[in-house]
């Protein structure tokens, strides 16, 4: 595609459910990065991919987040049973190279109610 | 501890103005971005930089490795420029991200 695709766009879910969010990233983009934006704040990081390999998921804040990559382009990043404070904007960004030329999504707005 | 520093927070000005947004920060870094955030959510990239100074159309962004200062310059500004505009850092595996400048620009 063009661009990162996320989906979806909006998503409310009810507190303890859970949740499953995509980012489809450019093709060839080997680099993929999932952030989180709580409203009025910059993104967090939360984990990042370098193919189908999690590099690095120190920025995830409890085990209720789980993120894979298991082919090495689309990722999805799971809420289990998710909590007012998960409400916030879910952003992806990929690159062909760690260094250069990173492309973020639009973002997934989480409202947990 | 905030890698990152934005200034302003917020900002309004006057269609036609010349803005300067500036970004700090405090480690060594591999790249830094510019973003445009609009309501709603929508991230867009619009600099990535090294070294030196890139220009698009009305926006100008410049950076200074030795100082660890970024700038982010829109000549001619207009409304439909509003929105907030991010710096981000990158190094190692990691982006930093700054608060944003809000930017209102009015008609």
């Amino acid at each position: 595609g063009a661009g990162v695709s996320q989906s979806p766009r909006y998503k409310v879910a009810k507190r303890g459910q859970d949740v499953a969010l995509r980012c489809d990233p450019i093709s060839g983009h080997v680099s993929l990065f999932w952030y989180q934006q709580a409203l009025g704040q910059g993104p967090e990081f939360l984990t990042y991919f370098q193919n189908e390999a999690q590099l690095d998921k120190s920025g995830l804040p409890s085990d209720r987040f789980f993120a894979e990559r298991p082919e090495g382009s689309v990722s999805t990043l799971k809420i289990q049973r998710t909590q007012q404070e998960d409400s916030a904007v879910y952003l992806c960004a990929g690159a062909p190279d760690p260094n250069y030329g990173y492309t973020f999504g639009s973002g997934t707005r989480l409202t947990v109610v | 501890k905030n890698e990152v520093e934005q200034s302003p927070q917020n900002l309004t000005a006057q269609e036609g103005e010349f803005i300067t947004i500036n970004c700090s920060y405090s480690v060594g870094i591999s790249a830094l971005h510019w973003l445009q955030q609009h309501p709603g959510g929508g991230i867009v990239s619009l600099f990535m930089l090294s070294s030196g100074k890139k220009k698009h159309g009305r926006l100008i962004a410049t950076i200074n490795i030795q100082e660890k200062h970024s700038s982010l310059h829109i000549t001619a500004s207009h409304p439909r420029d509003s929105a907030v505009y991010i710096c981000a850092i990158r190094t190692g595996n990691q982006f930093y991200f700054g608060t944003g400048t809000s930017l209102t620009v009015i008609p």
